[in-house]
């Protein structure tokens, strides 16, 4: 079975452009979540989405958005880089939403992420 | 204790001894906490979870011990094999009750085990 994967794997972008991240979740999994690792750190919430819908967003700025398509797979987009934004994007996918009363994180599956280096 | 910027903290443990990783976390609401595995190159795997109603969990070769007084989690791991070097993060969330929650992650420990 395949897990969780993400594109690119590596990109280079320069201050002020666009870059959009896409994920294909596990077959059969609805929910996808998006986050935000910055070297040396843990993961920071961006995004989550069930069915197409938001769900849940973190404290970032609008610069971000997201969207998830009819067949789960979702995009993270990021407008007007800024050197700050230099991490690694980590999409997460899951059956349901986790997080709600008897449904375990650990039913939530990482993808490898893409790192996104901005010059 | 948590690191801030690039210096996560560091342990470093022989091939066969017992290993502790410690976490504090800050949110008196969180009440569900996890710890992850992340290994170069790859996305956070889930070890292990605890809700707020116990205090010690156990899995294969690992434990998890929550003191909610102090606010503080551990993972401890028996006979740590050349496998389990990686970054280990805790991870809380306020529980489910009809809506979706979301993890707030630590900033992770290095284990290096040694030969």
């Amino acid at each position: 079975d395949a897990g969780v994967t993400q594109s690119p794997t590596h990109l280079i972008k320069t201050r002020g452009q666009h870059v959009t991240l896409r994920c294909s979740p596990i077959s059969g999994h609805k929910s996808v979540s998006w986050y935000q690792q910055v070297l040396g750190q843990g993961p920071q919430f961006i995004f989550q989405y069930y069915e197409k819908e938001e769900r849940g967003r973190g404290n970032f700025p609008d610069r971000f958005s997201a969207r998830q398509f009819p067949n789960y797979s979702s995009e993270l987009n990021v407008n007007a880089l800024l050197l700050g934004d230099s991490a690694l994007y980590l999409c997460a996918s899951s059956l349901v939403l986790p997080g709600l009363a008897g449904v375990n994180y650990n039913e939530q599956f990482f993808g490898p992420g893409t790192r996104l280096t901005v010059l | 204790g948590e690191s801030v910027g690039l210096h996560l903290p560091t342990l470093s443990v022989q091939e066969g001894d017992n290993s502790i990783i410690n976490c504090a976390y800050s949110n008196s609401a969180s009440d569900y906490f996890i710890w992850y595995k992340q290994e170069s190159g790859k996305g956070p795997q889930f070890i292990i979870d605890i809700r707020s109603n116990m205090d010690k969990r156990q899995g294969q070769r690992v434990t998890v011990l929550l003191n909610k007084t102090v606010k503080h989690l551990s993972l401890q791991i028996a006979a740590t094999q050349p496998g389990d070097s990686a970054v280990y993060f805790c991870a809380e969330t306020p529980w489910g009750s009809g809506s979706a929650r979301q993890l707030t992650f630590g900033s992770g420990t290095q284990l290096t085990v040694l030969p």
